[in-house]
């Protein structure tokens, strides 16, 4: 099976910075990778498929990055609405998700 | 706008069957082009893929559940189901219905979500 790892776990960080998470996949993936944000008791919501497609209606303050085994997301401008954490997911063989990035407030 | 629901019992015993349904609205399952999923989550972790089937029936399933799932599709209803048998305190979580492209593809709709706790 395919392994997602994230990097970090958790930040802090401050409305207004720029953050990037890592998600790297243990064999390569090509661009099958997507990207979720999860509030507390909410479901998954899609932000970025084909590692760098942003799903409709979703900020363009958000975008992703990588092929293969590494990738990124990127948040330009931190919001308010945009402490929660997030999740990469690999769909090259069946779909395994990374263990998840919480983005707190400092 | 599609939406889905998930449905059923919230408590499940030691041993036992987990059941879940999950009902479509603003699509049809029989149209085609997608996969119908589970996801589950267990309590303050990651996401865990289950499984999903096409509307024809043909389904794949995570290999680490696969001895114990089974996933079924109700087109008549635009419902498909979860099954998991034997389960265990480790099987509690919230579980998500989810709507999968065909193919290379990914969850875009969820459900809500429906804890489900497994206890004596």
């Amino acid at each position: 099976a395919i392994r997602m790892t994230q990097s970090p776990s958790s930040f802090s960080a401050s409305t207004g910075d720029r953050v990037t998470i890592t998600c790297r996949a243990s064999q390569g993936i090509s661009s099958y990778l997507a990207w979720y944000q999860q509030k507390p008791g909410k479901a998954p919501k899609l932000l970025i498929y084909a590692a760098s497609t942003l799903q409709s209606g979703v900020p363009s303050r958000f975008s992703g990055s990588g092929s293969g085994t590494d990738f990124t997301l990127t948040i330009s401008c931190l919001q308010s609405e945009d402490f929660a954490t997030y999740y990469c997911q690999q769909y090259y063989s069946h779909q395994t998700f990374g263990q998840g990035t919480k983005v707190e407030i400092k | 706008q599609v939406q889905l629901q998930e449905s059923g019992p919230g408590l499940v015993k030691p041993s036992q069957t987990l059941s879940l349904t999950c009902t479509v609205s603003g699509g049809s399952i029989s149209s085609g082009g997608y996969y119908w999923s589970w996801i589950r989550q267990h309590p303050g972790k990651g996401l865990e893929w289950i499984g999903y089937i096409y509307y024809s029936g043909s389904t794949y399933y995570n290999p680490s559940l696969k001895s114990r799932v089974t996933i079924s599709v109700d087109t008549s209803k635009n419902q498909f189901s979860l099954k998991l048998s034997s389960v265990t305190a480790a099987d509690t979580a919230v579980y998500y219905c989810a709507r999968t492209g065909a193919g290379y593809s990914y969850p875009d709709y969820w459900g809500q979500g429906t804890l489900v706790t497994v206890s004596s």
